[in-house]
């Protein structure tokens, strides 16, 4: 079974809008991590948020946010008002237990329309 | 503060060669991690150095194999090259006393 599942392989969005991208994860471990990364076509993979398991709060960076569902195994990324550069590829990954492989997602291409 | 180092940026090798990829982490980081990540899919997770032990290894063949120096600098080792290892190699750089990870640019191995 995958460890992260991302469901849109792309998604079209209008400038200015708020964005969504899913992810839904599956581990065992009590103790886990969840990351978001944006990979623009350049190639860098840009760090853009993190939610530990045990972390009471959404985790937020900005115009970032994290939606943890712990319950439902979720941990959908929000972009708020979203902007041309935010086209890119995005990636949602996991690192379980106490180490720091981290598990990537397929990634979801999300083009934002002007 | 620079962010993490690749080197070379691109790089065109044939069949059967070996290959050397550095990397050079952020200041005051003192692990890195390897990552393969092939076209069209996630990176996948190659190795991990924390204090110049290795730390962790992913499921690729032995023709892999890296090392750290004391400075925290890494070097990712492939011998034997196959058609197979053209791919985007990616050094993240983990924050000390935190699970966050940090990407370098990358170094794009094409084996022809």
């Amino acid at each position: 079974a995958q460890k992260i599942t991302q469901t849109q392989p792309g998604m079209f969005v209008q400038e200015k809008e708020a964005v969504t991208l899913d992810c839904t994860y599956d581990t065992s471990d009590p103790s886990y991590g969840l990351f978001w990364y944006k990979q623009p076509s350049s190639g860098e993979m840009i760090f853009l948020i993190y939610q530990g398991s045990y972390d009471q709060q959404n985790a937020t960076e900005g115009r970032y946010s994290l939606n943890f569902q712990k319950a439902r195994k979720s941990a959908n990324l929000v972009i708020s008002a979203s902007q041309l550069g935010d086209s890119a590829m995005y990636f949602c990954a996991m690192r379980e237990g106490y180490g720091d492989k981290i598990i990537f997602g397929k990634g979801t291409r999300l083009h934002i329309l002007p | 503060d620079a962010g993490v180092t690749q080197s070379p940026t691109h790089l065109i090798k044939t069949r059967g060669q070996q290959v050397t990829l550095r990397c050079s982490p952020i200041s005051g980081h003192k692990s890195v991690s390897w990552y393969q990540q092939v076209l069209g899919q996630g990176p996948q997770f190659i190795f991990q150095y924390y204090e110049k032990e290795e730390r962790g290894r992913g499921n690729f063949p032995d023709r892999f194999s890296a090392r750290q120096f004391p400075n925290y600098s890494s070097e990712l080792n492939v011998n034997a090259l196959l058609l197979g290892d053209s791919a985007l190699y990616l050094c993240a750089s983990i924050k000390t006393g935190s699970y966050e990870q940090y990407f370098g640019p990358g170094t794009r191995l094409t084996v022809t």
